[in-house]
């Protein structure tokens, strides 16, 4: 069974520019979540989807959204990017939204010049 | 407001002793936690789930506990192998809320 799935790995952009990031989950998974890791900040939860709709959202500006696709597929958009955005961006997909595991895929690095 | 602590000093053992890990947590009522191991550039590897009801979990030589009273898990690593260096995340989820992450403990098992 092939594993959570994203891209790009890594990615430069530059202040003002906007990104979006896309995750794969695992085959018959419907649940996905995004975080974002800093060294300083640890693992920050971003948002969570499950059929489409997000169930739970973290403290982040309205400038990262995200959105999730009838296959489960997702993605997150980030709009006017800061040099603060610049981080591992980690998307995990699990069976359902009960006390499942989370897989998570090995994120997308994100700098901002 | 709701804190998970992990220790952020890196673990420095020999191998085949047993590591030890805390996660202390406060103003959270989870109804599970989670553990797991991450590597430099990978994402997170899920290990073991403990719920709040449990008192201990064992899977081959990883043990967890979890002590409401305390508000505090334990992670054991028995019989540590180099291979087992690593960061170690742990995670509470509360009954509707998102599954919240602790600051990871690096563990380093010396030959």
């Amino acid at each position: 069974k092939a594993g959570v799935t994203q891209t790009p790995r890594y990615l430069i952009k530059t202040r003002g520019q906007q990104v979006t990031l896309s995750c794969s989950p695992i085959s018959g998974h419907r649940s996905v979540s995004w975080y974002q890791q800093t060294p300083g900040q640890g693992l920050q939860f971003l948002f969570e989807y499950f059929s489409e709709t997000q169930r739970n959202k973290g403290n982040f500006p309205g400038r990262f959204s995200g959105r999730q696709f009838s296959n489960s597929r997702s993605e997150m958009n980030v709009s006017t990017l800061e040099l603060g955005d610049s981080a591992l961006y980690l998307c995990a997909s699990s069976l359902d939204e009960g006390e499942r595991p989370q897989h998570f895929g090995d994120g997308t690095r994100l700098s901002i010049l | 407001s709701q804190k998970i602590e992990q220790n952020s000093e890196a673990l420095n053992i020999q191998e085949g002793k047993t590591a030890t890990l805390t996660c202390n947590y406060t103003n959270y009522s989870p109804a599970y936690l989670q553990w797991y191991r991450q590597d430099p550039g990978r994402g997170p590897v899920f290990l073991l789930l403990i719920r709040e009801n449990e008192k201990e979990k064992r899977k081959e030589r990883l043990k967890v506990t979890f002590d409401t009273t305390l508000k505090q898990s334990l992670f054991h690593i028995t019989a540590s192998q180099p291979a087992d260096s690593a960061t170690y995340l742990c995670a509470l989820k509360a009954a509707g809320n998102k599954l919240t992450f602790g600051g990871g403990t690096r563990v380093l098992v010396k030959p």
